[in-house]
Parts: structure tokens; C-alpha cells; sequence
């Protein structure tokens, strides 16, 4: 694999269920994001992790966690979904700080 | 607050030139970034600005003037595979968090034709 990898490319979920959207990047990259993207409101960053074993909180975290075990694998974990959660999820790394960053192909995730 | 102001949506005839504007208002300012995403696709990265000034990058260029919180995004020769949404984005970040995070705006639609 080359670049960032996502999982599942899209899903429906039931509300109240808990799912993990799977991000793996192969660059090496220390730092990782969640953005959401909904309709009329660009990306929301939700979560981050600037290096291994570290993570913060972006503008929309709340019903979200994250863990950062390793450098390439970032998963984002919605506990106990809700309708609100329907959105398009993107994983995005950096090499440095800067203001490049390398977008996964994103998953769609319907909570019903 | 941060906020970022753009145009929603921008329609020219390809060949022409069209300039995206963005206005923010933010705290912690690193710098402004511009993204290109294509229906379904992922966000790629045109450019970042950290400095004022130009940065041309082929047939777009970004522009940045921290002293007015603004900056541009100019795509020259415009192609029918230019007709996408593009998005700035502020990095920002606090003294202690030298890596900041970006902020994006909510995205000019531009639809070239024929």
C-alpha cells in the first residue's frame, strides 16, 4: 500500500452501536487527524496525535475517541452512535509541522 | 472565535482566471493552506503560505497578507478538470504546540465550462 488506507469505505449503523473507522498510513508520518465533512461546513477536525502515544482534541470531539499505539495505525471509535454522527470521515497525516496534509479516500458512515 | 470567510461558489469559462479570496479571523496564526477536493474524492494540497507574499505552484499561485488576515488562491488557464470545490485553511496553534492544526473554511465551489 501507498499513502493512507481507510476502513470500511462506507457503512450503515444503527443508533447506539459502537464502530471503529480504521485509518493506516504507510509514510511514516508522526503526526494523524480525523476530520468530518458535512455538507456546507468544509472539514471539522475531530481529533489528533502530533506523534506515537499521543493524542489531542480537535474542534468536534465529543462522542468520539481515538488511540495512537503506533505511528501508522489511527482508529476513531464512536462509543454509542447517534443520527448526528452521519458524515463523511477522512484520515489525514503530516510529515511536519506544516500545512500539508497527505487525506485519506475517506469513509462514509450513516447512523440510522 | 476563529472563522474563515470564502466565497461559496465561482463559475467561469475555461481558459479564464479566477481568483478565490479567504478572510480569517484567528488567534495563533501559522499560516494559510488551500486544498483541492474533487466530488467523492479526498482533499489534496495546492499550497501553504507561511510568509506574505506569492507562492506560484504551475498554473495557481496563492497569495497571503498577514497584516490584512487574508489570502487568495488564482488559478490561471482554467481547465474543465479545475471544476472542483477548494477549501483554505488557517494552521493555527498555541506557543506549546509547535505542530498547530488547521482550521478549514467552508469551500468555494468552482464550475468551469466550456
Amino acid at each position: 500500500i501507498a499513502g493512507i488506507t481507510q476502513a470500511p469505505t462506507s457503512q450503515i449503523l444503527a443508533a447506539g452501536r459502537r464502530m471503529t473507522l480504521r485509518c493506516t498510513q504507510d509514510m511514516r508520518h508522526n503526526a494523524m487527524y480525523w476530520y468530518r465533512q458535512d455538507l456546507g461546513l468544509g472539514l471539522r477536525l475531530i481529533h489528533y496525535s502530533n506523534t506515537a502515544g499521543t493524542t489531542g482534541k480537535g474542534e468536534v470531539p465529543d462522542g468520539y475517541s481515538v488511540s495512537r499505539a503506533n505511528t501508522d495505525d489511527f482508529p476513531l471509535t464512536l462509543a454509542s452512535a447517534v443520527p448526528s454522527q452521519t458524515s463523511v470521515y477522512f484520515c489525514a497525516s503530516s510529515e511536519s509541522p506544516s500545512g500539508e496534509q497527505f487525506f485519506g479516500p475517506g469513509t462514509r458512515l450513516t447512523v440510522l | 472565535g476563529q472563522s474563515l470567510e470564502q466565497p461559496s461558489e465561482v463559475t467561469a469559462v475555461e481558459g479564464a482566471i479566477v481568483q478565490i479570496n479567504c478572510t480569517y479571523q484567528t488567534s495563533g496564526f501559522y499560516g494559510l493552506s488551500w486544498y483541492q477536493q474533487h466530488d467523492g474524492g479526498a482533499p489534496t494540497f495546492l499550497s501553504y503560505n507561511a510568509l506574505d507574499g506569492l507562492e506560484e505552484t504551475g498554473r495557481f499561485s496563492s497569495f497571503l497578507s498577514r497584516s490584512d488576515s487574508y489570502g487568495y488562491l488564482l488559478l490561471q488557464e482554467l481547465q474543465m478538470k479545475d471544476s472542483a470545490s477548494y477549501f483554505c485553511a488557517v494552521r493555527v496553534g498555541e506557543t506549546t504546540d509547535s505542530w498547530g492544526k488547521l482550521q478549514f473554511g467552508a469551500g468555494t465551489q468552482v464550475v468551469v465550462t466550456p
